[in-house]
């Protein structure tokens, strides 16, 4: 157990919707980064927050949000949702902004897109 | 933006024997390499990191391996066990303020066979 949490584990739902999926950082850990996973992407990298504030943006798409509230809790909003979205989702912590300490990584939730 | 590539895709071994992945890096600016070990539907965990101001590291029976020049970094296991059936990913990374971000590997499966 990484002590990182995500909720839920699956989440199943239909084409054009919207869904959140929620993270907890490890206690003390400030920064939350999220990540995709899909068999033809491979794990992507898609946005990093830090105490709250934007740090890094990687390949997510403008349907898609995040924000970290003042618990440090991070929230994924995906919107009109596609088949291609599709994927596991992960979340994953570290104590500093700096990408260059271990990240550890919660079990993920696995969304399908119908 | 940084460009990762992993061979092989799909590694078997012997067990006891010992197992070599690659990775080649295109970003002269990244300066963190990972190794990730993901079990079938479980979590990216972290097994190894080297920065590149060391040229090899090793905890036990794993050893990473950097050559800046090359842009080349490689993962040794040896005395390969069951317990190490597994998809590996490595990943790089600037440390420091606006990275982009892990960017991995595609995986590499490798498997054990006693």
């Amino acid at each position: 157990d990484s002590g990182v949490t995500q909720t839920p584990k699956h989440l199943i739902t239909a084409t054009g919707q919207r869904v959140t999926l929620r993270c907890s950082p490890r206690s003390g850990d400030l920064s939350v980064y999220w990540y995709q996973q899909s068999l033809d992407q491979g794990l992507q990298f898609l946005i990093q927050y830090y105490n709250g504030e934007e740090r890094a943006k990687g390949n997510i798409l403008e349907r898609f949000s995040a924000q970290q509230f003042p618990d440090l809790h991070s929230e994924l909003n995906l919107s009109s949702l596609e088949l291609g979205d599709s994927a596991l989702y992960f979340c994953a912590s570290s104590v500093s902004s700096d990408q260059g300490n271990e990240q550890f990584f919660g079990p993920g939730t696995r969304l399908t897109v119908l | 933006g940084e460009n990762v590539e992993q061979h092989p895709s799909t590694l078997s071994v012997q067990e006891g024997d010992s197992a070599v992945i690659k990775c080649t890096y295109s970003d002269s600016a990244s300066n963190y390499f990972p190794w990730y070990k993901q079990e079938l539907g479980k979590r990216p965990q972290l097994i190894i990191d080297i920065r590149s101001n060391v040229g090899e590291k090793k905890d036990q029976r794993i050893a990473v391996t950097l050559n800046k020049t090359a842009k080349h970094f490689s993962l040794h296991i040896t005395e390969t066990q069951p317990e190490d059936s597994a998809v590996y990913f490595c990943a790089a990374s600037r440390s420091g303020g606006g990275a982009d971000g892990l960017t991995f590997g595609k995986g590499t499966h490798l498997i054990i066979q006693p």
